[in-house]
Parts: C-alpha cells; structure tokens; sequence
C-alpha cells in the first residue's frame, strides 16, 4: 500500500539554526509525484513544492532546499538559518493513481517550531 | 491566486444534527476533496469530486455526503454528526486529473460536535 512516513512529529530549534524535516515514501508506481505543504497557525495548507518520480535533481528555493533520493524512497525538506516564520507543521505527500483519477496520501506531518 | 473559502473557520453542532460544511473556489477547477486532518493521522481523504454531479469516496466515507451541484461549490454533509466527527475539515481544489496538480487548501472548519 502507498504510504508517507514523517518519522519527526516536533522539533524545536532557535532562530537561525538549519533543520532537515525527514519524509520516507512507498509506493508501487513507477510514476509518482511527491509534494510538501506547509500549514501555519492559520490553518490553510500552502503549496512548497512538486517533484515528479523521473527528476531526482535537488531543488534549492531560497533558504528551503529539497532532497529527492529514489534509493532510499526519501524526499527530505531543509530549512537553512531558520526564521520564527517558518513555525508551521510541514506535510509530505504521495500522489496515488486510483482508477484513473490521482488522489493524495498524507503523512502524518512534522510540528516545526522556531524559537528567538 | 487561487482562492479558496469555507464557510465557517468554527463549528459547534449537536450529536445527531445533520451538518453542512461548505467550500467555494474562484478559480474554475474540476477538481475538489474533503479531507479532515487529526492529530498524529495528516489529513485523509473523505470524499472528491472531479466534475458537477460526480462524487467518488475516500478514504474515509463513512458518515459522510456530499454535493456538488455547481462547478463552484462542494459541500460536505454529515448526516447525523457524533462526536468522533469532531475534527478539523479541509477543503481543496485542483486542476484535472493527471498532471498532478498541486491541491490548493482552504483554510479549514474546525468542528466540534456536543
């Protein structure tokens, strides 16, 4: 079964301090999408990124950078001199192809805090 | 930018009332999801829908209805609410099917059901 593991549920670091937010994957598809949303006190999940099956180059978006390993079944999100913004729960997901329609599987996500 | 509203951020409701939650996009998508999202779970999927009419279930359907009478407009139902619906309700919408689309949230109804 198609399953997205956030093995991190909290973790507290003070400001400017790096944090790598771990996502473990698995699937059966050959083609796959990955994603990570983040969501903030207010509530609304924001889109950060996408990441097809068949692109594993890293991707580097100002001080966020993603980690897309195919052996290992990893997409890992890092943080670089984080800020109090970046307080949220961050979620992983897995794009799952059912009957010909393509629905998201969740992990259980990560409760970021970043303290002055 | 794609918006997406919910009718109330907070919900309280009476075990077996009958529940309507609703969601509104402006930006035309076909597609739309109920999911609700609770502690140590994520979010899990209750319903979708990929076009006016059309509804598929879930993963977790069960208690749960749907509408989608205008393109617009998705609207969840709980038939006769208990208190282990008491969660959070997201909704989304995206693009077609097949280009995997990023989802875009609302803001989420927190629900809590006496």
């Amino acid at each position: 079964a198609q399953k997205v593991t956030q093995a991190q549920t909290e973790i507290s670091v003070v400001e400017k301090e790096d944090v790598t937010l771990d996502c473990v994957y698995e699937t059966r598809d050959t083609t796959y999408y990955l994603f990570w949303y983040k969501q903030p006190p207010s509530g609304e999940l924001v889109f950060l990124i996408r990441r097809n099956s068949f692109d594993e180059q890293n991707e580097i978006s100002g001080r966020y950078s993603w980690n897309f390993q195919k052996s290992t079944s990893s997409f890992n999100f890092t943080i670089t001199a984080s800020q109090v913004v970046d307080s949220a729960v961050y979620f992983c997901a897995l794009s799952e192809q059912v009957g010909g329609y393509n629905k998201l599987i969740f992990g259980a996500g990560t409760r970021l805090a970043v303290h002055p | 930018d794609v918006k997406v509203t919910q009718s109330s951020r907070y919900l309280v409701k009476r075990t077996g009332e009958k529940v309507f939650l609703e969601c509104v996009q402006d930006m035309d998508h076909e597609n739309m999801f109920w999911y609700r999202q609770d502690p140590g779970l994520g979010l899990r999927l209750i319903y979708f829908s990929y076009d006016v009419k059309m509804k598929e279930k879930g993963d977790i359907p069960e208690g749960y209805s749907v509408s989608r009478e205008k393109k617009e407009r998705f609207s969840l139902i709980l038939e006769s609410a208990s208190t282990n619906q008491t969660s959070m309700y997201l909704c989304a919408s995206g693009r077609e099917f097949g280009g995997n689309q990023p989802q875009h949230f609302g803001d989420g109804t927190r629900l809590s059901i006496l």
